[in-house]
């Protein structure tokens, strides 16, 4: 069965930098497009990142352009997400999502893994 | 970017009622690139409906999606215990991939 497990996640000062790890198994990871999404504690969803099947195009959410990058290693099933220059509002859970098919919804997720930012 | 707004925030039912949950998008969504998800206290969000009308594997025929365009519907024909869950809606059609704010679906 598919399974996503995030990691990295912590506590990290404002202007700080982290990076999120998301393994994934039970699936041809390099077939298949990555996201990410976080949630505000009390909050909604808010999506974050994509990256397509091969790394070739990545898309960001305007909150987080030019501070996060994401990328994917296909040879170690394993999504990442470095973020920069945090701030307080970007504390949150961040789950990583698999597209069911690409271009398609989002149809297993990780169990998450919580950033705070906090001096 | 195409802003969700769903209705109502929250909604109050008994076990056996039917809910009706709305989302409406700000531009028409591509293709009926509109999926629902579920979300319960701690969890990750589950896939419901996918492509407006879709349900996703193993999702009871209870929960139906509707609409295309800019209005969409969820509706669960007869409500169980364990559907009282926050609800969001969310189209993938292009980035940004927004999602509503949410709709708590709570016991009466």
């Amino acid at each position: 069965q598919v399974q996503l497990v995030e990691s990295g996640g912590g506590v990290v000062q404002p202007g700080g930098s982290l990076r999120l790890s998301c393994a994934a198994s039970g699936f041809t990871f390099s077939g298949y497009g990555m996201h990410w999404v976080r949630q505000a504690p009390g909050k909604g969803l808010e999506w974050v990142a994509f990256i397509r099947y091969d790394g070739s195009n990545k898309y960001y959410a305007e909150s987080v352009k030019g501070r996060f990058t994401i990328s994917r290693d296909n040879s170690k099933n394993t999504l990442y997400l470095q973020m920069s220059s945090l701030s307080t509002e970007d504390t949150a859970v961040f789950y990583c999502a698999k597209e069911r098919l690409a271009g398609s919804a989002f149809d297993n997720w990780g169990q998450g893994t919580l950033v705070t930012v906090s001096s | 970017e195409s802003v969700l707004t769903q209705s109502p925030g929250t909604l109050s039912l008994s076990p056996g009622e039917r809910a009706t949950l709305s989302c409406r998008a700000s531009q028409s969504v591509s293709s009926s690139y509109l999926a629902w998800y579920q979300q319960k206290p701690g969890q990750a969000p589950r896939l419901l409906i996918y492509g407006a009308s879709i349900r996703a594997t193993g999702i009871p025929d209870r929960f139906s999606g509707s609409g295309s365009g800019t209005d969409f519907t969820l509706t669960i024909s007869r409500l169980e215990p364990e559907d009282f869950a926050v609800y969001y809606c969310q189209q993938y059609g292009s980035s940004p991939y927004t999602f509503g704010q949410g709709t708590k679906l709570e016991i009466k």
